[in-house]
């Protein structure tokens, strides 16, 4: 089992440029998420999924779009990066049938817009 | 909309002392609360995680409580080392995660 896997690991990107950010889960979790952390703050829901095909707006939804087109990949898209998208991401998959109900993480990924 | 709030901001202490951490939330509604440690430039691993029925939750050293009712959890970590250091998460989870801002932790030797 790799658990959440993120790709890539680090980008740079100039202002205007796109990009997608891939999660993947070996766990055949049914919910996803996409999370951004800026210093000093805790984790913002970006969007989330609760089943394939299936995508929700979170906390700080404006500037990324996501697609959910297989169960276990969760796609994180920016269509035209500004230096506020500079972030380290993270994605994280859940189970909502089991009872301990715990989000598993995956590593992060650093995006820096000039 | 959960709002999550964690405080002190950040925290040092010498090697020995029992560590508190508070984490306060203003909607009670919640399925369970989580205890996250990152260190810097690193993820998230989970320490502790309290259903919402449950009192409190242990682990070696880590105890935490929960009270539902006034929005309130409690972290202590007994007899810190300077391996403690890092900062410290809660998050309370209606499968949406919404995170306080964190407990910076120092432990000095």
């Amino acid at each position: 089992n790799a658990g959440v896997t993120q790709t890539p690991k680090f980008r740079v990107l100039k202002t205007g440029q796109s990009m997608t950010l891939l999660c993947a889960q070996d766990m055949n979790h049914e919910y996803m998420y996409w999370y951004r952390q800026d210093p000093g703050m805790g984790l913002r829901l970006i969007h989330y999924s609760v089943g394939e095909g299936t995508t929700a707006k979170g906390e700080v939804p404006d500037g990324y779009n996501v697609s959910r087109l297989k169960k276990q990949n969760f796609l994180l898209g920016l269509e035209s990066a500004a230096p506020s998208q500079t972030s380290v991401y993270f994605c994280a998959s859940l189970d909502p049938g089991r009872s301990q109900e715990t989000q598993y993480f995956g590593p992060g990924t650093r995006l820096l817009v000039l | 909309k959960q709002e999550v709030t964690q405080i002190p901001a950040a925290l040092s202490v010498p090697e020995g002392e029992n560590l508190v951490l508070n984490c306060s939330f203003t909607d009670s509604a919640i399925y369970n609360l989580q205890w996250f440690r990152q260190d810097p430039g690193k993820g998230l691993t989970s320490l502790l995680l309290i259903q919402s029925s449950q009192r409190e939750q242990t682990s070696g050293r880590l105890n935490a409580s929960l009270d539902k009712s006034s929005g309130r959890s409690t972290l202590y970590i007994a007899a810190s080392q300077p391996g403690d250091s890092a900062t410290y998460l809660c998050a309370v989870n209606d499968y949406k995660l919404s995170f306080g801002a964190g407990t910076t932790v120092t432990v000095r030797a």
